[in-house]
């Protein structure tokens, strides 16, 4: 059961590149997320889906772009990589957005030089 | 403004006896409370959860605790084990969803032989 997926791993950009981080889920889970945890600080949500199709803004939404083709899939999008998004990021599901018991993926650390 | 505080970023306890790691929140709103637990190089697991009608859930060797009027919530892991070394974070949320979800910075736990 592989739970939630996140690749890369590890991504280091240049200033002004583009890329996307992956996330897949395979529980059917209709409530997806993406987090950054900087050093220091607590997660911050950055976008999320109630189910396919459906996409909203968290905390820290600037810089990024999101979409929910599918259920199991959501991708996060980063248009132009500035230094200040260098962090760790991490993708949850949940069965619904009223269940908080969120499963993360293992992150993906990323560096904009 | 940080809207939930874990004031402690380490926490040092021998092997055998209790940890008691502590978290403050602001909004009195918040209704949902949660600790999640984090290794390195890996996701956030979800650990414990208390809603505001109660003011204690046991779980094993986890038991949270919630004083509403202290707007205060702590965990409490006995005995500890070196396994349990690892970052907590204490979250919250208004609406009992994952997508009002709100960190702490985390605490630090690091269990000694």
């Amino acid at each position: 059961n592989a739970g939630v997926t996140q690749t890369p791993k590890f991504q280091v950009l240049k200033t002004g590149q583009s890329m996307t981080l992956q996330c897949a889920q395979d529980m059917n889970h209709e409530y997806m997320s993406w987090y950054r945890q900087d050093p220091g600080m607590g997660l911050r949500l950055i976008h999320y889906s109630v189910g396919a199709g459906i996409t909203d803004q968290g905390e820290v939404p600037n810089g990024y772009n999101v979409s929910r083709s599918t259920t199991e899939d959501f991708p996060l999008r980063l248009l132009s990589a500035a230094p200040s998004q260098t962090s760790v990021y991490f993708c949850a599901s949940s069965y619904s957005r009223h269940n908080t018991e969120a499963f993360f993926g293992q992150g993906t650390r990323l560096t904009v030089v | 403004d940080q809207q939930v505080k874990q004031n402690s970023p380490s926490l040092s306890v021998q092997e055998g006896r209790i940890s008691i790691l502590n978290c403050d929140y602001t909004n009195s709103m918040f209704d949902y409370f949660l600790w999640y637990k984090k290794y390195p190089a890996e996701g956030p697991t979800f650990l414990i959860s208390i809603s505001s009608i109660k003011d204690k859930n046991e779980d094993g060797r986890f038991t949270v605790f919630l004083n509403k009027s202290a707007k205060h919530l702590s965990l409490h892991i006995v005995p500890s084990q070196p396994g349990d070394s690892a970052v907590y974070f204490c979250a919250a949320s208004e609406t009992g969803g994952a997508d009002g979800l709100t960190f702490g910075k985390g605490t630090h736990l690091i269990i000694q032989p």
